[in-house]
């Protein structure tokens, strides 16, 4: 069954700061994986799509990379901005269906 | 940029009452689903739909749920006899080729049973 962690839980950092949300999850036979950014009470927004025959994907300040072998993957985020604060959720997709798997997220505050 | 909508926002029902929750998916998506999200927990997997049937449900969408695409545009969630542990936020959410392109979520429609 797969299971999907993320590490940290939670982060504070300085404005400025570059910085890594980790992600794994433990089969390796997955579609693709999303990153996802939630802000409280709200949606989920989509921020990266990777396939699982890709080692990473960038938009703009972020970066997200995946080693399937390992069962990894990271998201980097340049130069934060207090209005990067959100919830980050990892989720895989292990079946064609398009079903997600969530880790519970790693909430990021960003202080200005 | 396209996005899919949810109505309502909140709903509040009581216990043992049905509600339907509402949702627009993105209109060239193909595959639809609902989520859920219990309050300080993971978003979890409910259901999948294509080609107007069920193509995958968790343990946890059991015979008091049910889903339905009514009309061209409409993706609903039914739950016939609503439980305390129902309460959650539950989010719709639609992509064009299932497991090969990106999801795309609703904000939600936050539901409390009393």
């Amino acid at each position: 069954k797969q299971e999907v962690t993320q590490i940290p839980a939670a982060l504070s950092v300085p404005e400025g700061e570059n910085l890594v949300l980790n992600c794994s999850f433990t089969d390796s036979a997955i579609y693709n994986l999303q990153w996802f950014r939630q802000d409280p009470g709200k949606g989920l927004t989509s921020l990266l799509l990777i396939q699982s025959s890709q080692r990473e994907q960038t938009s703009g300040r972020l970066n997200a990379s995946l080693d399937k072998s390992s069962g990894r993957s990271t998201l980097y985020i340049a130069a934060s901005q207090p209005g990067d604060s959100a919830t980050y959720l990892c989720a895989v997709i292990s079946s064609n269906t398009g079903k997600l798997i969530f880790g519970q997220g790693t909430t990021l505050q960003v202080k200005p | 940029e396209p996005e899919v909508t949810q109505t309502p926002s909140h709903q509040v029902t009581q216990m043992g009452q049905e509600v339907i929750l509402r949702c627009v998916p993105i209109s060239n998506h193909l595959y639809f689903y609902w989520y859920r999200q219990i309050l300080g927990q993971k978003v979890e997997f409910l259901v999948s739909f294509y080609n107007n049937e069920i193509s995958e449900k968790s343990e946890i969408f059991d015979d008091q749920f049910s889903v339905e695409r009514p009309d061209g545009s409409n993706f609903t969630l039914k739950i016939r006899s609503t439980k305390l542990e129902d309460s959650a936020m539950y989010f719709c959410a639609s992509s064009r080729q299932g497991g090969y392109s990106p999801l795309h979520f609703g904000n939600g429609t936050r539901l409390t049973v009393t």
